[in-house]
């Protein structure tokens, strides 16, 4: 299993300004991943990373953008925070085998105001 | 098309009964994984069990198993003797092209279960 830790849990912010959720884990893992999910709803990828200076976008398009200097820690910044980004931000890892199982971090509930 | 499916919006079970939650999904991929995920309302994703499309054998990870039925496209996931702690969110998900790099996990709306005492 892997140890992934999620800053801030919780954060409520005003419009315009800008904020940086923290992702990090201990594991040594490669592949890092930044899911967008709203209340209630599926899951959808925003941001994946391979590797450290290695970052792509997901199926779901975002404002967001990620940066991977190092292979422990895949922070995703919103220049600008708008009420549309209010959502659930989880962060998750993947082991090798089997089926590169993604194990996820408790997650950053952001409210825009 | 959705890929992953789960009819149920909602499941009411009793502790110590078992419960279904039903997943079917759509690939032509002949390699690809099976996932099902428990979500509590403190909103962290727990992963529970993992089918790999050429496992001949259902998964099994304690009180979890996986019935993969692969001609029907199905991958429902059996909880025996329900908890009250296992009330939660449960999703289904699938990753196409297991050999390959750049797939991503592709997740299902999700079921809702409610175990009462």
């Amino acid at each position: 299993e892997a140890d992934i830790y999620q800053t801030p849990r919780y954060l409520v912010i005003g419009t315009g300004k800008k904020i940086t959720l923290e992702c990090s884990q201990t594991m040594g893992h490669d592949k890092m991943y930044w899911y967008q999910q709203d209340p209630g709803m599926e899951l959808h990828l925003i941001h994946y990373s391979y590797g450290v200076n290695s970052t792509e976008k997901g199926d779901l398009s975002s404002e967001s953008t990620v940066s991977r200097i190092r292979t422990e820690h895949f922070p995703l910044t919103l220049e600008s925070a708008r009420p549309s980004h209010t959502s659930q931000y989880l962060c998750a890892s993947s082991i090798e085998r089997p089926g590169e199982t993604q194990y996820f971090g408790p997650g950053t509930r952001l409210l825009v105001l | 098309a959705q890929k992953i499916t789960q009819t149920q919006p909602g499941m009411f079970v009793q502790e110590k009964e078992a419960v279904t939650l039903d997943c079917t999904y759509d690939t032509s991929d002949q390699s690809y994984g099976l996932f099902w995920y428990k979500q509590p309302s403190s909103g962290e994703m727990i992963f529970l069990i993992y089918q790999g499309s050429y496992d001949e054998q259902n998964a099994t990870e304690g009180r979890y198993s996986l019935n993969f039925q692969k001609a029907r496209k199905s991958a429902n996931l059996v909880i025996s003797a329900s908890q009250l702690g296992d009330s939660a969110m449960y999703f289904c998900a699938m990753r196409e092209g297991l050999h390959q790099a750049g797939t991503a996990l592709i997740f299902g709306k999700g079921t809702t279960l409610s175990v009462s005492s």
